[in-house]
């Protein structure tokens, strides 16, 4: 199985801030990965495919990179809408596996 | 717009069998798309549980393998989730969804998700 390791678990900062997640899988996965934001008591939404490709409708503050083995989320302003818990998703091969979350607070 | 409705039990008695279906509206599940099941322990992460595509196939989480099932039926156009001898351990929020396809990164598919059903597993 791919093992996610995402980091930092939770992160504080404050509006304005650019903020960056780490996702690394433990083997290669080329671009097979989504980032999604969840909400207290909502279903997670996908904001990234591809690793580095923005759904429509997501604010172009939001930014993903990466291949292979390293991938990150980045949001270069943080508004108040942002601060979530952040998933990273590896499709590169079953079990798809999730990272353990990032929760991002308000400072 | 793609639309997921859930439905199944909120409680239940340990080594009982679990059964949600997931009700789909706005598109025909037999045109495609790749439908799962994820779940999220109380103050915990997102778990992957399994997949299944229209034509049946599926694949599972190891480690509920033993105990799960999902099943298509494209007359009623929804999917279902069972999960076997529950324990206090599958208590959680169990999610309906869209989900990427293995190995194809730019698949295009309408994301939507259920709004969750909330299992809790007690005596």
């Amino acid at each position: 199985d791919i093992q996610m390791t995402q980091s930092p678990s939770s992160l504080s900062a404050s509006v304005g801030d650019r903020v960056t997640i780490t996702c690394r899988a433990s083997q290669g996965i080329e671009n097979n990965l989504a980032w999604y934001q969840q909400k207290p008591g909502k279903a997670p939404k996908r904001l990234i495919f591809a690793a580095s490709n923005l759904l429509s409708g997501v604010p172009s503050r939001f930014s993903g990179g990466g291949s292979g083995t390293e991938f990150t989320l980045t949001v270069s302003s943080l508004q108040p809408e942002d601060f979530a818990t952040y998933y990273c998703l590896q499709h590169y091969s079953y079990p798809y596996t999730f990272g353990q979350g990032t929760k991002l607070e308000i400072k | 717009q793609v639309q997921l409705q859930q439905s199944g039990p909120g409680l239940m008695k340990p080594s009982e069998t679990l059964s949600l279906t997931c009700i789909v509206s706005g598109y025909p599940i037999s045109s495609g798309f790749h439908w799962g099941w994820i779940r999220q322990p109380p103050g915990k992460g997102l778990e992957w549980i399994g997949s299944i595509y229209h034509t049946g196939d599926t694949s599972y989480d190891p480690s509920l393998q033993s105990r799960v099932s999902m099943s298509v039926d494209t007359s009623k156009n929804q999917f279902s989730l069972n999960l076997k001898s529950v324990t206090a351990a599958d208590t959680a929020v169990y999610y309906c969804a869209t989900l990427p396809r293995e190995k194809s990164p730019y698949y295009y598919y309408t994301e939507a998700w259920g709004k969750g059903t909330t299992v809790t597993v007690s005596s």
